[in-house]
């Protein structure tokens, strides 16, 4: 059964200060999703990771994509405040009609 | 930017009642989803649809669970005889391509929130 684990579970940091979060994920899979989540809301599609070495960035995030180490990065740079959520990773599982399998999300704050 | 619709944005319903939840998925869109999440907890598979058909569903997606598209523009998710453990939000999602071939996400719902008392 894929499994997908993020670390960490919460995120504290200062503005303007840069951190990683990280997803990895237990069987193949070449379609890695972040999504972003706020109080209540629904999930925003923030990147779409097809491919072995795909890099995606927007503003202060950028995503990064390793298949053979089954990792994904999410990389903050500079927070603000506006950037605090849920961050959560999703995972396609090879061969499956479209099951997308969730991370726990990192719930991340980001302090003046 | 074309949106996926849910309604109600809350339901509360009594214990061994039915309910259906009611999805608008974007128009050019063919696979259709369901999750759930229950509050604070991480984002569940439920059940995907294409075609007029479910083609995988998870171990929550028991017996009380359907989902239909019945006029070809709504897709609806309904549990049979609510329990309490089956508060949660649910989140209808559509794709518009079979994931992987080529760069398109999903896109979600607002969510219903669904209080079984």
């Amino acid at each position: 059964e894929l499994k997908v684990e993020q670390n960490p579970l919460f995120l504290s940091m200062q503005e303007g200060k840069n951190y990683t979060i990280y997803c990895n994920y237990s069987t193949t899979s070449d379609r890695l999703y972040w999504y972003r989540q706020d109080p209540g809301k629904s999930l925003e599609s923030l990147f779409v990771l097809l491919s072995n070495g795909a890099v995606k960035q927007e503003g202060r995030l950028m995503a990064s994509l390793d298949t053979k180490a089954r990792l994904s990065t999410l990389h903050i740079t500079a927070a603000v405040h506006d950037l605090s959520a849920t961050y959560f990773c999703a995972v396609d599982m090879v061969g499956n009609n479209n099951d997308m399998r969730f991370g726990a999300g990192t719930r991340l704050t980001v302090k003046p | 930017e074309p949106e996926v619709t849910q309604t109600p944005s809350h339901q509360v319903t009594q214990m061994g009642q039915e309910v259906i939840l009611r999805c608008v998925p974007i128009s050019n869109h063919l696979y259709f989803y369901w999750y759930r999440q229950i509050l604070g907890q991480k984002v569940e598979f439920l059940v995907s649809f294409y075609n007029n058909e479910i083609s995988e569903k998870s171990e929550i997606f028991d017996d009380q669970f359907s989902v239909e598209r019945p006029d070809g523009s709504n897709f609806t998710l309904k549990i049979r005889s609510t329990k309490l453990e089956d508060s949660a939000m649910y989140f209808c999602a559509s794709s518009r391509t079979r994931q992987g071939l080529g760069n398109y996400g999903y896109t979600f719902g607002s969510g219903t929130r669904l209080t079984v008392v």
